[in-house]
């Protein structure tokens, strides 16, 4: 069964910028969840999808969006980039949701903000 | 960002040591989950917990609930150079938490 993937993997942009993610999850998961990653905040979780709905968000301001299509793939969109929106983006994804059970990693988009 | 009380921060381990490393929260979860990250990868799960009081074992790698689902630790036994890397613990309930993160090196 193939795992979770992301792309792109690495992304250079610059400052008022846009960008969008994408994350195809584990067939047969229907729950996906975008996490950011930084050195100084750790792991922060920003919102979850399932079944094409929002189901939980995190406290992440308006430029932080997402969307979920029908095969269960999720785009994550960043509006207006600020320096400290570099990251690593970590997608997860889950037969019923994080907080129901066990929930299985991409390897992340390293995004770079300049 | 909110994140669960990890640690220790860091630790050094020398082959064959047992290590522990423990998550507090002053929040109840209904779910305690642990991973590993290596450089480069994104976390893998290691050990889900469900229940209060709940012990599981992966292995050498073991896993407690906290009676009071407001915290959890985790156990390595005879650590092996491959256990380094990053340890983080994650709570799931009214919100969805990972701990700081502990970071196992081997000793020089």
């Amino acid at each position: 069964k193939a795992g979770v993937t992301q792309t792109p993997r690495y992304l250079i942009k610059t400052r008022g910028q846009q960008v969008t993610l994408s994350c195809s999850p584990i067939s047969g998961h229907r729950s996906v969840s975008w996490y950011q990653q930084t050195p100084g905040q750790g792991l922060q979780f920003l919102f979850e999808y399932f079944s094409e709905t929002q189901r939980n968000k995190g406290n992440f301001p308006g430029r932080f969006s997402g969307r979920q299509f029908s095969n269960s793939r999720s785009e994550m969109n960043v509006s207006t980039l600020e320096l400290g929106d570099s990251a690593l983006y970590l997608c997860a994804s889950s037969l019923a949701g994080p907080e129901a059970g066990t929930q299985y990693f991409g390897p992340g988009t390293r995004l770079t903000v300049l | 960002g909110q994140q669960l009380n990890q640690s220790p921060q860091s630790m050094f381990i020398q082959e064959g040591e047992d290590v522990s490393m423990n998550c507090t929260s002053s929040s109840i979860f209904n779910t305690w989950l642990w991973y590993k990250q290596d450089p480069g990868e994104g976390p893998v799960l290691l050990i889900a917990l469900y229940k209060a009081g709940e012990l599981t074992s992966n292995g050498r790698l073991t896993a407690q609930f906290g009676i009071t689902r407001k915290d959890s630790f985790l156990n390595i036994s005879a650590s092996i150079p491959s256990d380094v890397g990053i340890y983080f613990c994650f709570g799931a309930g009214n919100m969805l938490t990972f701990g700081g993160g502990t970071r196992l090196m081997v000793k020089p």
